[in-house]
């Protein structure tokens, strides 16, 4: 158990359809980051988010579209993907900011492995 | 361009004996590093971590050992067990300014009985 959940872990979906992922963190962080993991490839940077405010977009298409409506949820809605989206999507969180002492290390939820036909 | 490099993407090593896995890093600005694991069907797990004041951090059976003047690092995990075999990925990041962490590609450690 990370404290960070996500669901779902597995999602097959059409190019046409609009689907979100979920992730859900219980560790009292105020970051949230999702990644992107493709085959042979260092997880991707996607999107990161302070305190509900997006802080990175890492030159993310706009067909996801990330959201964060408090600082222990985090959404990754899609739509019209394509086969090259095909991949493992991580979530992670971290406590950052001024009451911070030192660096803290991000923990990371299990992951959605996501499948476009 | 990769500013985090995992030149190796497995590694065998017997029961008992030592694992080494290195990281080499380009970005001068980076300032703190991290390991994680990572199991089949699960998300990476933090392992440990050090800071650029530091040249060595010990936690139990792993080390990670920083050369900052070659900007790289290492891990030594003594003595190694079956229960090591994962994938293992370093990270990077520079402390200020952004929340921008770098991963490297991973290396796949299996540890034979």
């Amino acid at each position: 158990e990370t404290g960070v959940t996500q669901t779902p872990r597995h999602l097959v979906m059409g190019m046409t359809n609009k689907k979100s992922l979920k992730c859900e963190q219980h560790l009292g962080h105020n970051a949230m980051y999702w990644y992107k993991q493709s085959a042979k490839k260092p997880l991707e940077l996607m999107f990161v988010y302070n305190f509900k405010e997006q802080t990175e977009n890492n030159s993310v298409p706009s067909r996801f579209s990330p959201e964060c409506p408090n600082s222990s949820h985090l959404f990754l809605h899609l739509h019209t993907l394509q086969p090259e989206d095909s991949a493992l999507y991580l979530c992670a969180s971290s406590q950052e900011g001024w009451k911070v002492l030192s660096p803290q290390p991000q923990h990371f939820g299990d992951g959605t492995r996501l499948s476009i036909l | 361009d990769q500013q985090v490099k995992q030149n190796s993407p497995s590694l065998s090593v017997q029961e008992g004996r030592i694992s080494i896995l290195n990281c080499d890093y380009t970005n001068s600005m980076f300032d703190y590093f991290l390991w994680y694991k990572k199991y089949p069907a699960e998300g990476p797990t933090f392992l440990i971590s050090i800071s650029s004041i530091k040249d060595k951090n010990e936690d139990g059976r792993f080390t990670v050992f920083l050369n900052k003047s070659a900007k790289h690092l290492s891990l030594h995990i003594v003595p190694s067990q079956p229960g090591d075999s994962a994938v293992y990925f370093c990270a990077a990041r520079a402390t200020s300014g952004t929340y921008k962490y770098i991963f490297g590609t991973g290396t796949r450690l299996k540890v034979l009985a």
